[in-house]
């Protein structure tokens, strides 16, 4: 059973342009999600959350917006640069001390 | 910032034998650890967490028997993987849980194990 489902394994990019990076989740006891950024061969490292109390957390080119009742959560990078490209995942967990549930992740990769 | 080392970063082991994954926070104190494995273009799974001084929980479908976790100090939690088998290959990482209000994890760059 899936709780985080990320549908697209793979998007691709311009430079300069917007990345959008959707997830979805099932579980509605989550409340507060996260996205991680990981490169091959290396461990996951943070990047934005967002609360399930908010519907968007902005930080510098990311931003994370929340649709509860679509259960639905998505990142954008503007503008994308070369350097964004990775796998992202989306994270989630349904109490403070909770678990972290991942998506399967979503190849981004942003061509110059 | 906050530092999670794992060691070693890839290891080659032949099938029946034991390796051990050590996972140190470097610059806090982590009471809670966790080890997930991702198999190629797939997602974390949470295998475990580990609490210092006590046992770890185990996820369904977990062998703990086979995969040994030791929560010895505040700083160093270890997974062994015993008997290994060609199965078992697979990228493990670790995370550790940065004290405070936040919850928040920061992971560990991983351990490619390939048992042959």
């Amino acid at each position: 059973d899936q709780q985080v489902k990320q549908n697209s394994p793979s998007l691709s990019v311009q430079e300069g342009r917007i990345s959008i990076l959707n997830c979805d989740y099932t579980n509605s006891m989550f409340d507060y999600f996260l996205w991680y950024k990981k490169y091959p061969a290396e461990g996951p490292t943070f990047l934005i959350s967002i609360s399930s109390i908010k519907d968007k957390n902005e930080d510098g080119r990311f931003t994370v917006f929340l649709n509860k009742s679509a259960k639905h959560l998505s990142l954008h990078i503007v503008p994308s640069q070369p350097g964004d490209s990775a796998v992202y995942f989306c994270a989630a967990r349904a109490s403070p001390g909770g678990k972290l549930i991942f998506g399967q992740g979503t190849e981004l990769s942003v061509k110059p | 910032g906050a530092v999670v080392s794992q060691h070693p970063s890839w290891v080659i082991c032949k099938s029946g034998t034991s390796v051990k994954i050590e996972c140190r926070s470097l610059d806090f104190q982590a009471t809670t650890m966790f080890w997930y494995r991702q198999f190629p273009k797939q997602s974390l799974m949470l295998m475990a967490t580990s609490n210092e001084g006590s046992k770890a929980t185990y996820e369904q479908g977990v062998e703990k028997d086979k995969f040994l976790i030791n929560h010895a100090s505040l700083t160093l939690s270890t997974l062994t993987v015993t008997s290994a088998h060609p199965e078992d290959s697979s990228f493990y990482i670790c995370s550790a849980r940065f004290p405070g209000q936040g919850y928040e994890q920061y992971f560990g760059p991983g351990t490619r194990l390939t048992v042959t």
